[in-house]
């Protein structure tokens, strides 16, 4: 079985600042795929960031970019730049990977991290 | 794209009645759909996985008639709380996946349900 652990349970960073969320797995897997989720207030569950595990380079989307560790099994989110509405829950995600389809390939969510981005 | 709406989004029932919560795939076709629930400040717990036209898969503990899961569509799979009671209060989600095509692998969540028994 799989297990995420985000080991930070609330952190806070100033607007325009630099956050980094960490988020440790463990697996016996090698194929596999990591996702950060944001929980803003209204609840809605909003895609982040992906990365394949297969790929050593790290995954960016605008201001959000992982530090992606296959060795170390991390998986961190480095978000850039801090804006306002980036105050969420964020939840890292594990999900293993089927030489086939993954269309039935469960999640397995981290604790979160609560992020408080302040003026 | 990837839209995922739920209907209600808020319910309130008394204890012992039924509630159905519907969970659609907008703009596209979800062979699976997952089932969570959370608790305040808490993760998501994965419930059940929902297959279109076969049995739901449901998770250790999460009793299979209690929660009735239909995946009756490629854009609709529906949960029924049977003979809700106040601990079964929660915030219920659902997520679909892509069927077929690229990304298959990425969840795509609904707003979710606030389900309150009194």
């Amino acid at each position: 079985a799989q297990t995420v652990t985000q080991s930070q349970p609330e952190m806070s960073v100033q607007e325009a600042e630099t956050v980094t969320l960490s988020c440790t797995y463990d697996t016996s897997e090698n194929n596999y795929y990591l996702f950060w989720y944001k929980q803003p207030p209204s609840r809605q569950m909003i895609l982040v960031i992906r990365q394949e595990a297969y790929k050593q380079q790290n995954a960016t989307e605008n201001r959000f970019s992982v530090n992606f560790q296959k060795a170390a099994k991390s998986f961190s989110l480095k978000i850039s730049d801090s804006q306002l509405g980036d105050t969420a829950m964020y939840f890292c995600a594990f999900m293993k990977q089927r030489a086939n389809n993954n269309a039935g390939n469960m999640l397995t969510f981290g604790g979160g991290t609560r992020l408080m981005v302040k003026p | 794209g990837a839209v995922v709406s739920q209907h209600p989004s808020r319910v309130i029932c008394k204890s012992g009645t039924s509630v159905k919560i519907e969970c659609r795939s907008l703009d596209f076709q979800a062979t699976t759909m997952f089932w969570y629930r959370q608790f305040p400040k808490q993760s998501l717990m994965l419930m059940a996985t929902s297959n279109e036209g076969s049995k739901a898969t449901y998770e250790q503990g999460v009793e299979k008639d209690k929660f009735l899961i239909n995946h009756a569509s490629l854009t609709l799979s529906t949960l029924t709380v049977t003979s809700a009671h106040p601990e079964d209060s929660s915030f219920y989600i659902c997520s679909a996946r892509l069927a077929g095509g690229r990304r298959q692998e990425t969840q795509y969540f609904g707003p979710g349900t606030r389900l309150l028994v009194l």
